[in-house]
């Protein structure tokens, strides 16, 4: 059973700052996902990120997957309040097993 | 397109009740279908994955059960709760040749 694991686990930042949060594991995943979550509600789907040294941009959010496949970053450039929330990876070595870290709680402030 | 719909949004309920939490996925077939479980601002437990009726396959072992009864439905159930039953559950769905997680609202419960 692989585990994922997320650092930090809490950021607090200035409107305009920019962050990375990082997912990493000793396993290898055939795909990674990043969610957010907001307080209340489900984690909603960002990105999937699926080949070793992939980038993929959305909007001011940057994602990368390792070169190996077993660890991701998320890079945000100029945050905003709107950011806040709860930054999930996820992974799985099949199809079946969706496993999530425990996320790193962003707080954006103004 | 899809849809996922969980039921209820909250629930309260006494210890040593039992527990029916129901999940339908809507506009698409044949869907992996899971249970997980939050504790507060903290990331997901996997309880239960099926892919397919009838097939569970559980991750840890606890106080509640999964079925499901039909293509698109999912059920959370336990027979009596616990206090350490409370906490936020969430149902999602995947395609099969996809990890890609959709998530239903989640329901908050609080076993008093």
């Amino acid at each position: 059973t692989q585990l994922l694991e997320q650092s930090p686990q809490f950021l607090s930042i200035q409107e305009g700052e920019n962050l990375t949060v990082y997912c990493n594991s000793s396993s290898v995943f055939s795909s990674l996902q990043w969610y957010r979550q907001e307080p209340g509600e489900g984690p909603v789907l960002l990105v999937t990120v699926v080949t070793g040294g992939e980038v993929k941009k959305l909007k001011r959010l940057t994602f990368q997957f390792g070169d190996a496949r077993k660890d991701s970053s998320l890079h945000i450039t100029a945050a905003q309040p709107g950011d806040t929330g709860l930054y999930l990876c996820a992974g799985a070595e099949n199809n079946n097993d969706m496993r999530f870290g425990a996320g790193t709680r962003l707080t954006v402030k103004p | 397109s899809q849809t996922i719909h969980q039921w209820p949004a909250t629930l309260v309920q006494p210890v040593g009740s039992p527990l029916s939490l129901e999940c339908t996925v809507e506009g698409t077939s044949n869907p992996n279908l899971y249970w997980y479980r939050q504790a507060a601002g903290r990331g997901l437990q996997l309880l239960f994955y099926s892919v397919g009726i009838g097939q569970i396959s559980s991750e840890v072992p606890q106080n509640l059960s999964a079925s499901r009864p039909q293509d698109r439905q999912f059920i959370l159930s336990s027979k009596k709760l616990l206090l350490s039953d409370s906490g936020f559950y969430l149902c999602a769905w995947s395609d099969r040749a996809s990890t890609e997680a959709f998530f239903g609202q989640g329901t908050r419960l609080t076993v008093v």
